[in-house]
C-alpha cells in the first residue's frame, strides 16, 4: 500500500510562506494518479486544498487558489505545497494523500503534520 | 460548491448497537463520487467507503454505504469498540471537493 509522509516547518510567521513536502514510497508518483493536500484546523473539519499529477496538472480549491501552489518532483518521488501570506487561520494539521485517478479523491492519507502560524 | 451536511452531530451508542449516519448534499451528487472516512483521535482519516457503497479492501463488512442523489447513509451494523470515532462524508465529483462537518460516534 502506498505510504505518504509530510515534512516541513511546524511554525511559520504571519505573512510568510507555509511550505510542505510529501514523500511517497512503495509507489511511483509517475504512475499517472493524482496526489493531493487536505488540511484540518484544530478541533474542526476537513478542507480540500488541491491536487497534482505527475505531469503537473493541478486542481485548486477556489478559496485558496490565489495563495497556493502545488508542484511535483518525480525524480524524488515527492510533491509539495506552498501557501503564501499565511495567517493564524491557516494553522492546521496538513495531510497529503493519494487521490487515485480522480483529482478530488483521497484514498490513502499521510499521518499529517501540524503547522502553526504565529509570531 | 457542494455543501455536505451530516447528521446527527453526535451519536451515543453502546457496543453491539447499530449506527446510522446521514450525509445530505446541497445538490445532487453522482453515486460514484461519495466517500466516507473514519478518523480516530490523533490519527489521520482513513477511507472506508467510496463510490457510495464500495468498501475498501480490508474494511469489515459491518460497514456499509448506501444512497444516491442528495441523501447518503453510512451504516455500522454492530458497533465494535474500535468503531467509536468521527466519520466524514466526502464528495469528489466537482471541484472543489468538500467534506461534511463530521459525525462523532461515542460510547454511551
Amino acid at each position: 500500500q502506498v505510504h505518504l509522509q509530510e515534512s516541513g516547518p511546524g511554525l511559520v510567521k504571519p505573512s510568510e510562506t507555509l511550505s510542505l513536502t510529501c514523500t511517497v514510497s512503495v509507489y511511483s508518483i509517475s504512475s499517472g494518479l493524482y496526489w493531493g493536500w487536505i488540511r484540518q484546523p484544530p478541533g474542526k473539519g476537513l478542507e480540500w486544498i488541491g491536487s497534482i499529477n505527475h505531469s503537473g496538472t493541478t486542481y485548486y480549491n477556489p478559496s485558496l487558489k490565489s495563495r497556493v501552489t502545488i508542484s511535483v518532483d518525480t525524480s524524488k518521488n515527492q510533491f509539495s505545497m506552498k501557501l503564501n501570506s499565511a495567517t493564524a487561520a491557516d494553522t492546521a494539521v496538513y495531510y497529503c494523500a493519494s487521490a487515485g485517478s480522480n483529482p478530488l479523491g483521497a484514498a490513502n492519507w499521510g499521518q499529517g503534520t501540524l503547522v502553526t502560524v504565529s509570531s | 460548491e457542494v455543501v455536505l451536511t451530516q447528521s446527527p452531530g453526535t451519536l451515543s451508542l453502546s457496543p453491539g448497537e447499530r449506527a446510522t449516519l446521514s450525509c445530505r448534499a446541497s445538490q445532487s451528487v453522482g453515486s460514484d463520487y461519495l466517500a466516507w472516512h473514519q478518523q480516530k483521535p490523533g490519527q489521520a482519516p482513513r477511507l472506508l467507503i467510496y463510490g457510495a457503497y464500495r468498501r475498501v479492501t480490508g474494511i469489515p463488512d459491518r460497514f456499509s454505504g448506501s444512497g444516491s442523489g442528495t441523501d447518503f447513509t453510512l451504516t455500522i451494523s454492530r458497533l465494535e469498540p474500535e468503531d467509536f470515532a468521527v466519520y466524514y462524508c466526502h464528495h469528489y465529483e466537482t471541484s472543489p471537493a468538500t467534506f461534511g462537518q463530521g459525525t462523532k460516534v461515542e460510547i454511551k
